[in-house]
């Protein structure tokens, strides 16, 4: 079974500051998904990483496979960036979901 | 707008009563999806997987007989918590990727109570 694990648990920064959040995994993977959970509890899909790099506006995902790890980096965060994120993973020939215990991110203005 | 809805997104019920969640794909067809159960400040757990029209996989440790899982065409799924204890009150969501397709899509989630 793969064990996800997230650091930081919880992350507290300025408006404008880089942020980092890193996953690591036990088990090689066919995919890792990176989510954000509002407050409400809304989880919304971020992306989803079998090699490389992704970005997305301000949003950027990289993995590497060899080491087992991930990183999810957010530029000049804002506010509206506060939410828990969670990295998740799939094993080969499985659709299911295996997840870490979420990064809780808070932005102050 | 959503591609998975989710309803409801909160409700309360009393000890002993069944609840019904329904989990629907909007604009494409899932032939499986997931159901994912959360405590507060704790990660997900899944659940079991539904698979149109076949029984459900649970996962271990989650009794069948009281997570009811029926998946009856492929755009919906339902969950049904049968005789309800307060112990069963939890962040309940769903998921569904489409076929061949990498995003996954959550529903809204729903926030049972039980009283």
């Amino acid at each position: 079974k793969n064990e996800v694990e997230q650091s930081p648990q919880n992350l507290t920064a300025q408006e404008g500051e880089f942020i980092t959040i890193n996953c690591s995994y036990s088990v090689g993977i066919s995919a890792l998904h990176w989510l954000q959970q509002h407050p409400g509890g809304g989880i919304v899909s971020l992306f989803m990483l079998s090699s490389g790099k992704k970005k997305h506006g301000r949003l950027i995902a990289t993995i590497n496979i060899q080491e087992k790890h991930s990183s999810l980096h957010i530029t000049a965060s804002h506010p509206r960036d506060s939410a828990v994120y969670i990295c998740a993973v799939t094993d080969f020939g499985n659709e299911k979901l295996t997840f870490g215990t979420g990064t809780r991110l808070t932005i102050i203005p | 707008g959503a591609v998975v809805s989710q309803h409801p997104s909160r409700v309360i019920c009393k000890s002993g009563t069944s609840v019904k969640i329904e989990c629907r794909s909007l604009d494409f067809q899932a032939t499986t999806m997931f159901w994912y159960r959360q405590f507060p400040k704790q990660s997900l757990m899944l659940m079991a997987t539904s698979n149109e029209g076949s029984k459900a996989t649970y996962e271990q440790g989650v009794e069948k007989d009281k997570f009811l899982i029926n998946h009856a065409s492929l755009t919906l799924s339902t969950l049904t918590v049968t005789s309800a204890h307060p112990e069963d009150s939890s962040f309940y969501i769903c998921s569904a990727s489409r076929t061949g397709g990498f995003t996954i899509y959550f529903g809204e989630g729903s926030w049972l109570t039980v009283v």
